[in-house]
């Protein structure tokens, strides 16, 4: 059981958007204002696509955006498309004796 | 150009120890912010965050698994070994390794490699 919770699965049309929440608790997600959000494509290995909560890396669509509200982090995705389909996880630092800890994915599929 | 490259062994047998390198380029570890970590995903399944090492040669590991796990840094050659004793079927798995920076985010990532646990 992952240490934060969040949807198996979302599903949008192309041009829609989309939100994957990440509920964690006051000890990672509600202290720190270190959420990161990680886009996986079959095969692939992870990529960065949101850090500190909200901030994108140099090369990141502005379709992706992230939030936070008390414990719930949330990536949005606007104007989907059918590169977006693929997993989304997301990331908290948890203080320094957890230090980190992972969601259980969401598949994100764009009809 | 920041690259990472897991190597170790495909296949190891249960209770075997398994020793896994990363190596690096594009940074050093011995800057102020820069860490070096690990991550596994057994097919199928979740990302699972192992151990970390930093710049000052601090070490975490997962709680539930650090009593088998060594993380540690050759600094002059680039590298990062982790070693997980006791292998189990269950820790069959792609492992990554990942540099963590102090915004708290895994940016870079290598490419994984995967290990089987089976006698």
């Amino acid at each position: 059981q992952s240490a934060l919770t969040q949807p198996a699965s979302v599903s949008g049309s192309p041009g829609q958007s989309i939100t994957i929440s990440c509920t964690g608790t006051s000890s990672d997600v509600g202290s720190y204002n270190l959420v990161s959000w990680y886009q996986q494509h079959p095969g692939k290995a992870p990529k960065l696509m949101i850090y500190e909560g909200s901030k994108r890396p140099s090369g990141v669509s502005n379709r992706f955006s992230g939030s936070k509200s008390g414990n719930t982090a949330s990536l949005t995705i606007s104007g989907l498309q059918a590169e977006d389909e693929a997993d989304y996880y997301c990331c908290s630092y948890a203080g320094s004796s957890t230090y980190v800890v992972f969601g259980g994915g969401t598949k994100l599929t764009v009809l | 150009q920041v690259t990472l490259r897991e190597s170790g062994p495909a296949l190891v047998k249960p209770t075997q120890t398994l020793t896994l390198t990363c190596t690096f380029s594009g940074f050093s570890l011995s800057t102020s912010g820069m860490c070096v970590s690990w991550i596994r995903q057994p097919p199928g399944k979740a990302l699972e965050w192992l151990a970390l090492i930093d710049w000052d040669d601090d070490k975490y590991y997962s709680t539930s698994l650090k009593t088998r796990l060594t993380i540690s840094k050759d600094t002059s050659k680039n590298q990062v070994v982790l070693t997980m004793t006791n292998m189990d079927p269950v820790d069959t798995a792609t492992y990554y390794c990942a540099r963590y920076y102090s915004g708290g985010a895994f940016d870079i990532w290598g490419q994984g490699t995967m290990v089987t646990v089976s006698s």
